[in-house]
């Protein structure tokens, strides 16, 4: 089973500026099958990114995935205020189970 | 649209049983794996396990197999996951979602408690 690693933990960041979260895998994701997740308080998880690169439908440009093999990243070009949240990485790769990484907080410096 | 409603919250005792639903809508039940995702508060995702709406087959996660029960009734288009033998660390937000590769889109999940 591959194990997602995500860093840091927790990106202190100011309203406009750049976000660079990590997400490493054990093993190599075939067909670079690796998602990224926002999830807000009180709110259920939104598919952002899938395919490591291709963003989900109705979500903003400055929202951008890359990588392949065991290092991908998601990239906030601009953090707005509603992009401070929880962001998960999970690879759905083969036959489940697909677990998810342990999470990056980004929060308002 | 595409939709997932859960059941509403449910309050437990310890070594209960808790059976939260799952009713999916706007397209073909039978087409994708169901997913149940647990969060306890101020966790991360953890996967539980999964059903194929089609076949029945079902699969669990290490950490819940043998205190899971994953299932479906295709008539109704609407997915289970009970959990018994409940204790404290049970509580928590349990969600659904549908797995096209990846999870999309998720139920709004459901807060189980457990308390005496």
């Amino acid at each position: 089973e591959i194990v997602l690693t995500q860093s840091p933990g927790t990106l202190s960041l100011s309203p406009g500026g750049r976000a660079t979260l990590s997400c490493r895998a054990s093993q190599s994701v075939s067909r670079n099958y690796l998602a990224w997740y926002q999830q807000k308080p009180g709110q259920a998880p939104r598919l952002l990114i899938h395919d490591a690169s291709s963003r989900a439908t109705g979500i903003p440009d400055r929202f951008s995935g890359s990588g392949s093999g065991t290092d991908f990243t998601l990239t906030i070009s601009r953090l707005e205020p509603e992009d401070f949240a929880v962001y998960y990485c999970q690879q759905y790769a083969g036959s489940p189970p697909w677990p998810f990484g342990q999470g990056t907080k980004v929060e308002i410096k | 649209q595409v939709q997932l409603v859960q059941s509403g919250a449910e309050v437990k005792k310890p070594g209960a049983s808790v059976k939260v639903s799952c009713k999916a809508s706007g397209y073909s039940f039978t087409s994708f794996d169901i997913n149940w995702v647990r969060q306890a508060t101020g966790q991360g995702l953890e996967l539980m396990g999964w059903v194929n709406p089609d076949t029945g087959d079902v699969g669990y996660t290490r950490k819940f197999q043998g205190r899971v029960t994953i299932s479906r009734d295709t008539s109704i288009s609407t997915a289970y996951m009970e959990l018994s033998s409940l204790r404290s660390e049970d509580t928590a937000i349990y969600y659904c979602a549908r797995a096209g590769r990846p999870f999309d889109p998720w139920g709004q999940g459901t807060l189980v408690s457990v308390s005496s």
